[in-house]
């Protein structure tokens, strides 16, 4: 089955202590990206990668880190999570780099920093 | 800052109704617009996409298109209770790759 997966699903955590979220697809994808969704504000890119080992800030890019080490992975990094990046976070990709390309997003994962 | 407004609502119709979403957009240059469908704690679904002026049929959705008025609109066709989801409108502004969402439009359809 085609899809994106991301892991953990749910994740309560403390400042400071840092995490990773995993982002995985099985459609040989070369555009992936990371967005939060928070009340109010919809939903915001925070980076993008249109390829391997190629990677760019999207609207709300601090206080993360991401890495396309491998096609098919573009894990989302908090190297010290603030209770400002609670939010619920989705994973997507398309393919190419086309803007005519649906985006499929993965189930979501819904971060808590306290 | 490159806009796209959405009313919050809840929008409310009856079941069979025909359910209007509107969606307007500040920067003349976008291109590719798209239609997202959000259940509660769930990710967003591609509905419809629409690139040129007009309207796009796809079973009871349309999407309509209009770039001089800069609005983007979907209309569902009779209603059903699972079309209640939050509806999302999406698009690439002028030169960019990164989709700008609306907030979203609650859409409620009762029995």
């Amino acid at each position: 089955e085609a899809q994106v997966t991301q892991n953990p699903r749910y994740l309560i955590t403390v400042t400071g202590k840092k995490l990773t979220v995993t982002c995985s697809q099985n459609m040989n994808h070369e555009y992936m990206s990371w967005y939060r969704q928070d009340p109010g504000l919809g939903l915001r890119q925070i980076y993008y990668s249109m390829n391997v080992e190629v990677t760019d800030k999207g609207d709300v890019p601090e206080g993360y880190k991401v890495s396309r080490k491998e096609k098919r992975n573009f894990p989302l990094i908090l190297e010290s999570p603030s209770p400002n990046q609670t939010s619920l976070y989705f994973c997507a990709s398309r393919f190419g780099t086309g803007l005519n390309n649906e985006q499929f997003f993965g189930p979501g994962t819904r971060l808590t920093v306290l | 800052q490159k806009e796209v407004e959405q009313n919050s609502g809840p929008l409310s119709v009856p079941e069979g109704a025909i359910a209007s979403l509107n969606c307007t957009y500040s920067d003349r240059g976008s291109q590719s617009f798209f239609w997202y469908r959000q259940y509660s704690g769930k990710s967003p679904e591609l509905i419809m996409s629409i690139y040129s002026n007009g309207d796009k049929e796809d079973g009871r959705f349309t999407a309509q298109l209009n770039k001089a008025s800069q609005y983007v609109s979907l209309l569902i066709r009779d209603s059903q209770p699972s079309d209640s989801a939050t509806y999302l409108c999406a698009l690439y502004p002028g030169g960019s790759y990164i989709p700008t969402f609306g907030r979203g439009t609650s859409l409620i359809v009762h029995p």
